[in-house]
């Protein structure tokens, strides 16, 4: 089974809007951490915004937030007041703090936006 | 900052031939990673060291081999090159306690010929 699951191959957004980019995970460890990191046309991968499973509230950093639903086992990264410089691949990710240090990744969202 | 870096940044290979891609890693961090990305399928992960002198496979482990030669690097090594692994790969570190995300190399575009 997949760890991470992310449904929306490419996404597109009008600038100035926010955007939602969908993220569920499966584990059966009870400690772990979800990412979000960005790419862009670059290459480099750009650390955006964490999210520890025992945190009780949604993580934030600036125009990035983390919708954590823990029963759905969905971590949907939020962006706000979308720029055209968050046009980029985006990936989720987890690490399982109990069965070793492994970090798994999604497939990826393409976002887009427009001015 | 040097951070994690890798090289070389690109290479061409014919198929069977060998190389090894190095990444070095300044930060004392304990774990340390290799992904290779294809499009449509995300990072997956080669292989990693959860600390100096251990290697575990990952997702994607065959026809790879890597070292950790010491705390700062972890090489992978194609021994027959296959127009399969034609890659982006990924060198990573990670501080090994929790919490803590895991930082990235710039990248090495392989193309196998």
């Amino acid at each position: 089974a997949q760890k991470i699951t992310q449904t929306q191959p490419g996404m597109f957004v009008q600038e100035k809007e926010a955007v939602t980019l969908d993220c569920t995970y499966d584990t059966s460890d009870p400690s772990y951490g979800l990412f979000w990191y960005k790419q862009p046309s670059s290459g480099e991968m750009i650390f955006l915004i964490y999210q520890g499973s025992y945190d009780q509230q949604n993580a934030t950093e600036g125009r990035y937030s983390l919708n954590f639903q823990k029963a759905r086992k969905s971590a949907n990264l939020v962006i706000s007041a979308s720029q055209l410089g968050d046009s980029a691949m985006y990936f989720c990710a987890m690490r399982e703090l109990s069965y070793g240090n492994q970090f798994y990744f999604g497939t990826g969202t393409s976002l887009t936006v427009i001015p | 900052n040097a951070g994690v870096t890798q090289t070389p940044k690109f290479q061409v290979l014919k198929t069977g031939q060998s190389m090894t891609l190095q990444c070095a890693q300044d930060m004392n961090h304990n774990s340390m990673y290799w992904y290779r990305q294809d499009p449509g399928m995300g990072l997956r992960l080669i292989y990693y060291s959860a600390s100096e002198g251990t290697t575990d496979k990952g997702e994607v482990p065959n026809g790879y081999n890597v070292s950790r030669l010491n705390k700062r690097e972890f090489s992978l090594r194609l021994e027959s090159a296959a127009p399969s692994q034609t890659s982006v790969y990924f060198c990573a570190s990670q501080p090994g306690s929790s919490g803590n995300t895991i930082y990235f190399g710039e990248g090495s575009w392989l193309t196998v010929v």
